[in-house]
């Protein structure tokens, strides 16, 4: 059973499309939590969810819009798609200070 | 805004030898995060350092947490290749990581 799962693993799109990335945890965590990683592998912050809440929303284009159906699930949503969005997007969840588990990654590519 | 540097950034050893990344934060944090990355993998927890002089050991890595110096070091003992991979802290609720250091561990 995969603890973090997210889908698709893999992504190419033209600009200007809309996408979505689906991210589930089946650990009962009550925190998610959306990454980006460059092509420099820097990981950033974007946003983060706790019961359906969001907590964190760290100064990303609001083309990104994350949604929390329940706390299973965290999905990201992106409009009008640029060349700069491609990378590695990561889900992560956790309870507490302990054990953040992240998803295999979706690696989203923009042509 | 918490800032997380680790350095080296980059760093080729030879198996059997020992070396140290060091991870500094620019402010106080209870909570410290190591972490490891293969190649187009996710990433995988390796330690959670939460108090100051926290030290924890898992085989050939060893991790400790000094808080008042802000400073976070990740211990390697007689590298083998399977080590090399890009180890990242993380400091607070994981919003900051490091930039990540690579380590290659040649024969």
């Amino acid at each position: 059973d995969t603890a973090v799962s997210q889908t698709p693993k893999y992504l190419v799109t033209q600009m200007g499309n809309d996408k979505s990335i689906k991210c589930e945890q089946n650990l009962g965590h009550d925190t998610m939590y959306w990454y980006k990683q460059d092509s420099k592998k820097f990981l950033k912050i974007m946003f983060s969810y706790n019961n359906k809440e969001l907590i964190i929303n760290e100064t990303v284009p609001n083309r990104f819009s994350p949604k929390s159906p329940d706390k299973a699930h965290l999905n990201l949503h992106i409009n009008s798609l640029e060349l700069g969005d491609s990378a590695v997007y990561f889900c992560a969840s956790s309870q507490t200070t302990y054990g953040y588990t992240f998803g295999s990654g979706t690696r989203l590519t923009v042509v | 805004e918490l800032k997380v540097e680790q350095n080296p950034l980059f760093l080729s050893m030879q198996e059997g030898k020992n070396y140290t990344i060091y991870c500094n934060y620019s402010t106080t944090s209870d909570r410290l995060y190591w972490y490891r990355q293969d190649p187009g993998k996710s990433l995988e927890s390796l330690f959670v350092l939460l108090s100051n002089g926290a030290v924890k050991q898992e085989g050939r890595l060893m991790a400790s947490l000094d808080t008042k110096a802000r400073l976070s070091t990740l211990h390697i003992t007689a590298a083998v290749h399977d080590l090399s991979a890009t180890y990242f802290c993380a400091v607070g609720h994981i919003e900051s990581f490091g930039a990540g250091t690579r380590l290659t561990v040649k024969p």
